[in-house]
């Protein structure tokens, strides 16, 4: 079946502009996770919902970003007034709520200049 | 504390046996994962091992966890050049009340043909 799909691939952003990344989780997936890979940092849980519950935002690295997931699937990862350290690659990944195996999308490359 | 470590960089030949290494912190983690990550693509689940086991073979991979040590290795037998990529374990701390993965920061395996 379809795996976990994220678009844009690549975005270039102008600093001080507002962005979106969307995720499309695995099908009847209830668990869908945020992570942020850059080359200081590493592999960075950023944000994760699970159902109806509130999400579980510990690792947003600050009140610029947010994130929604409306009706259960589709997510949407938004930073605001994008700095040129919000480069990287941002990765979703989506799980059966009761399992511990995370699938991950291919990533959107931000790049902000 | 949450923190992974591995080794950044590993040469093998082709056919021989490659292992990766990892020490994590949290012994709250109930689940030990290994990622692989081909350039330019997202993260693959390869395995992933339950704290109460000390083993796991699945095909060329063979998973061995140590908890006394806080220890994790990944052997991958009859190493290929398609094997060529970047490891990645993650620990999944067992005390919260998410999934989320805390990743190390990748040993990157490179295979001689």
């Amino acid at each position: 079946g379809a795996g976990v799909s994220q678009s844009p691939s690549n975005k270039v952003t102008e600093k001080g502009k507002d962005v979106e990344l969307r995720c499309d989780p695995i099908s009847g997936h209830t668990a869908l996770y945020w992570y942020r890979q850059s080359l200081g940092q590493g592999l960075e849980f950023l944000i994760y919902f699970q159902g109806n519950s509130a999400p579980d935002k510990s690792g947003l690295p600050s009140d610029r970003f947010s994130a929604e997931r409306t009706g259960g699937s589709v997510s949407t990862l938004t930073i605001q007034r994008t700095q040129q350290e919000d480069s990287a690659v941002y990765l979703c990944a989506s799980s059966l709520g009761t399992t511990r195996e995370q699938y991950f999308g291919p990533g959107t490359r931000l790049t902000v200049t | 504390g949450e923190d992974v470590e591995q080794s950044l960089f590993l040469s093998v030949r082709e056919g021989d046996s490659s292992v990766i290494n990892c020490t994590y912190t949290d012994s709250s983690s109930t689940y030990l994962y290994w990622y692989k990550q081909e350039p330019g693509a997202g993260l693959q689940l390869l395995t992933y091992i339950f704290s109460n086991m000390d083993m796991k073979q699945d095909q060329r991979l063979t998973v061995l966890l140590n908890k006394k040590d806080k220890h994790l290795s990944l052997r991958i037998a009859d190493t290929q050049t398609g094997d060529s990529a970047i490891y990645f374990c993650a620990e999944s701390p067992g005390g919260g009340a998410t999934n989320k993965l805390i990743f190390g920061t990748g040993t990157l395996l490179a295979v001689q043909p």
